[in-house]
């Protein structure tokens, strides 16, 4: 596939447990973005990966929060210690500069 | 004061008739701007771009854009049905790379048969 893929599409766990988010960018797009979305809101912006660079963290709302990419290709999100307010819905994008391209999102829900 | 401020609505327009959808934004050094087009439950597509003052046209798409105003519109014509969706503004983030967004929360626009 062309596009940007993540996995999984929805996740349901219980608070206070660990979760990992996977995003597969658009084959040679050096940007990465995490955005996630609540019910009726607009995107948050989380975290930036670009290239090699030091990834701009400014966005993640606590230390629970983490992320990497690895090999300046596949991206992983953790949340720590869910809580019920970190479910949403968690969107990763990549980029080559002109516009950010979504992937299909991964539904959390912390019940 | 937000970043990016649009009318949620929903707008309800007739079918075939031009649907016009607006965007304010805060920061004076924002360079490009985006509209995405939002069905519900999936995710952003990016429909639009425009990085200089005037029109651009894709289509039944025209993005507008005013630096000295601070807004960028985005006008559909012939509206159709398949149209009905919340259409986001972005702006690039002050800061956030060549390509980092702020994203406005969208209107809600809905095409009338």
């Amino acid at each position: 596939g062309a596009g940007v893929s993540q996995s999984p599409s929805n996740k349901v766990t219980e608070k206070g447990k660990d979760v990992e988010l996977r995003c597969d960018p658009i084959s040679g797009h050096t940007a990465l973005y995490w955005y996630r979305q609540s019910l009726g809101q607009g995107l948050e912006f989380l975290i930036y990966f670009q290239g090699n660079s030091a990834p701009d963290k400014s966005g993640l709302p606590s230390d629970r929060f983490s992320a990497e990419r690895t090999g300046g290709s596949v991206s992983t999100l953790t949340i720590q210690r869910t809580q019920q307010e970190d479910s949403a819905v968690y969107l990763c994008a990549s980029s080559l500069g002109r516009g950010l391209f979504f992937g299909p999102g991964t539904r959390l829900t912390v019940l | 004061q937000k970043e990016v401020e649009q009318n949620s609505g929903p707008l309800s327009v007739p079918e075939g008739a031009i649907a016009s959808l607006n965007c304010t934004y805060s920061d004076r050094g924002s360079q490009s701007f985006f509209w995405y087009r939002q069905y519900s439950g999936k995710s952003p597509e990016l429909i639009m771009s425009i990085y200089s003052n005037g029109d651009k046209e894709d289509g039944r798409f025209t993005a507008q854009l005013n630096k000295a105003s601070q807004y960028v519109s985005l006008l559909i014509r012939d509206s159709q049905p398949s149209d009905s969706a919340t259409y986001l503004c972005a702006v690039n983030r002050p800061g956030g790379g060549a390509d980092g967004l702020t994203f406005g929360k969208g209107t809600h626009l809905i095409i009338q048969p």
